[in-house]
């Protein structure tokens, strides 16, 4: 079974400049997260769909941050523009129905902004 | 304000050493308590999910304990091998209608010396 695949691995962009990060869960897993860790930081929630419909979206640091998962498989999450604060590892997880499942992550995409 | 707190923050030990780390989390609105194995660059690999007061779980040389009352998870690895080299993580999942967000340590970083 594949596990979550994130896309690009790395991308290195200016400050202003828009990236769109790519999720693809487990199949048949309609919980899906993003989370993010800065250097040195925790690793922070970001939000959570459930199939295509957002459940929680507390976590979104602003409305530069854009995060779509149409046809409740795959999702995106578009950074414009972007900060140089931004910079971090951004995380997908998904998970089965069970609430206190595991989530299961993909390897992270490292996200650079200069 | 949720904080989670991991002890200690690294830790270095020589192989065949046992060692435990430990995870702080708040004591009311417990749900979840979850453990990650963290290799940079790959995905966090779930160890263990742990909900009930009192609940132990072993997963090979690595085992959990948990106390909710108290607010506190340790983590033990025994006989430790290099490829135990990892960052340990601990994410408190707090009771809070349908929200799965989970609250994140800093990990404690393990290096283990042939």
């Amino acid at each position: 079974e594949a596990g979550v695949t994130q896309f690009p691995s790395h991308s290195v962009i200016e400050k202003g400049q828009t990236v769109t990060l790519r999720c693809d869960p487990i199949s048949g897993h309609d919980n899906l997260y993003w989370y993010r860790r800065v250097m040195g930081k925790e690793i922070k929630f970001l939000l959570h769909f459930v199939k295509e419909s957002k459940q929680d979206e507390s976590g979104m640091p602003n409305n530069r941050f854009l995060a779509e998962r149409t046809g409740g498989t795959y999702s995106t999450l578009k950074v414009q523009p972007a900060e140089l604060e931004d910079s971090g590892v951004y995380f997908c997880a998904s998970s089965q129905g069970l609430d206190r499942g595991e989530q299961f992550f993909g390897p992270g995409t490292r996200l650079t902004v200069l | 304000i949720l904080n989670v707190e991991q002890s200690p923050q690294s830790l270095h030990v020589q192989e065949g050493d046992s060692t435990n780390f430990t995870c702080s989390f708040p004591s009311s609105n417990f749900y979840a308590l979850h453990w990650y194995r963290w290799e940079t660059a790959k995905s966090p690999e779930a160890l263990f999910v742990m909900t009930l007061n009192g609940d132990e779980k072993k997963k090979g040389r690595i085992s959990a304990t948990l106390n909710t009352k108290e607010g506190y998870s340790y983590l033990y690895i025994k006989g430790s091998q290099p490829e135990d080299s990892a960052t340990y993580l601990c994410a408190f999942q707090p009771a809070a209608g349908n929200n799965r967000k989970l609250i994140w340590g800093l990990g404690t970083s393990l290096a283990v010396n042939p």
